[in-house]
């Protein structure tokens, strides 16, 4: 079945300096690939995604590309602020079926000190 | 825009009482869905429905039962309630269900069974 591997966190870093939270995925086909992000006390909204192998999704100065070679699509953000403290979830919905529901990973809790 | 809203915000259940977590989206999707997420894991799905009058089960559904009767409204019902339920529920909804839909998710429900 189709799987999504986050690298483990909490991760702490101090204001300005540069994320990447790592995601590799396994599915049949060619999935799309999501970001999603849950700020406290809220739900989860998209972040950004990719559709086809070696597009690059960005938004709020985040980015990630799609590599089919590498099966990853990992975070990053050149240099991160307070207000960006929140937990990531990588996704990703596959080609046909129904396994085209949305598959999570578990999600990496970032916080950004002053 | 409401989006998706869910209530209430926060439960406590006694073991073997029953409850309904109230789900509604106001942007006409037709798709809709209840995961639950528990500490460290991802998202996993417990139900969807594809429109109304049509639900199945997704990857966790024990314990739990849907209906959707309208578009708007996606209740999931938890009888008997366990401790192994405890966890946060999130509500969400797709205008459609190819790969490169994104889902809006709810502000959650977290629920405590003691």
């Amino acid at each position: 079945g189709n799987s999504v591997t986050q690298m483990e966190g909490p991760v702490t870093l101090s204001e300005e300096a540069f994320l990447t939270i790592n995601c590799t995925y396994t599915a049949t086909g060619y999935p799309s690939l999501f970001w999603y992000v849950q700020y406290p006390g809220e739900g989860l909204q998209l972040l950004l995604k990719a559709t086809k192998a070696d597009d690059k999704g960005s938004n709020k100065g985040f980015e990630a590309t799609y590599r089919k070679e590498t099966t990853s699509f990992h975070l990053e953000k050149g240099s991160v602020q307070v207000s960006d403290s929140a937990v990531y979830f990588c996704a990703l919905r596959a080609d046909s079926g129904s396994a085209r529901q949305l598959t999570f990973g578990s999600g990496t809790q970032l916080t950004v000190l002053p | 825009n409401a989006g998706v809203t869910q209530t209430p915000k926060f439960r406590i259940l006694k073991i073997g009482q029953s409850m309904t977590l109230q789900c509604t989206q106001d942007m006409n999707h037709n798709y809709m869905y209840w995961y639950r997420q528990d500490p460290g894991m991802g998202l996993k799905l417990i139900y969807y429905s594809v429109g109304a009058g049509i639900t199945d089960k997704g990857e966790v559904p024990n314990g739990y039962n849907v209906s959707r009767s309208t578009t708007e409204d996606f209740p999931l019902r938890l009888e008997l309630a366990a401790p192994s339920q405890t966890s946060v529920y999130f509500c969400a909804s797709s205008y459609s269900d190819t790969k490169n839909t994104e889902a809006f998710f709810g502000q959650g429900t977290r629920l405590t069974v003691v």
